[in-house]
């Protein structure tokens, strides 16, 4: 596996909290995604970055933000998390090659 | 944007019978087109991807297919073995130029080996 590591991953949170995913790359690979993955729906982005501080939404944005300060490391956060935001989230990286590599993964359930 | 769509939604084979999963794409510009598996618990893995200067691909007992013209392509498993049994995903990008790679992804197929 591409040296992708997440944390944590697995969080059980309670409604109107505040939740920060991380994604932590060791291939200093540019591009960086955010999905969320639920039954039926396959991967669904979230949101992405093409560089560092360059990043911009994905489909299902509303209610997550995402920060990039340094080339290794993308944040996902989530707000005020809600019960619709329960899911398994995903990171993955890629470079110019356009093959992306998946993280482990973050189980979240939203009380 | 670029829609996805995969068929079936599960897939049940006898055990070295052949599996297809087929995916139609609406984005004319779509231009890299891989397959993951997902294994239950675990990530998605790449096991092969194809691009739009190329009509077929193989790699062992897995090869994939495209038609531009008609913008479908398929995935087709030969000799199906237990440990074939997954989730698998297609997936479509117009490329990191065009679009920072994004994908859009189907909804996957269930497929499952029996002995």
């Amino acid at each position: 596996d591409a040296g992708i590591t997440q944390s944590p991953r697995h969080k059980v949170t309670e409604t109107g909290t505040p939740v920060t995913l991380r994604c932590h790359q060791t291939e200093n690979h540019r591009y960086m995604y955010w999905y969320r993955q639920d039954p039926g729906h396959g991967l669904r982005l979230i949101h992405y970055s093409y560089g560092v501080k360059d990043t911009d939404k994905g489909e299902v944005s509303d209610g997550y933000s995402v920060s990039r300060s340094k080339t290794e490391d993308f944040l996902l956060t989530l707000e005020s998390a809600t019960s619709s935001q329960t899911s398994v989230y995903f990171c993955a990286i890629s470079d110019v090659t356009e093959t992306q590599y998946f993280g482990p993964g973050t189980r979240l359930l939203v009380l | 944007g670029e829609n996805v769509e995969q068929h079936p939604s599960t897939l049940s084979v006898q055990e070295g019978d052949s599996a297809v999963i087929k995916c139609t794409y609406s984005d004319s510009a779509s231009n890299y087109f891989p397959w993951y598996k997902q294994e239950l618990g675990k990530r998605p893995q790449l096991i092969i991807d194809i691009r739009s200067n190329v009509g077929e691909k193989k790699d062992q007992r897995i090869a994939v297919t495209l038609n531009k013209t008609a913008k479908h392509f398929s995935l087709h498993i030969t000799e199906t073995q237990p440990e074939d049994s997954a989730v698998y995903f297609c997936a479509a990008s117009k490329g990191t130029f065009d679009s920072w790679g994004k994908l859009q992804f189907g909804a996957g197929t269930q497929v499952v080996v029996t002995p």
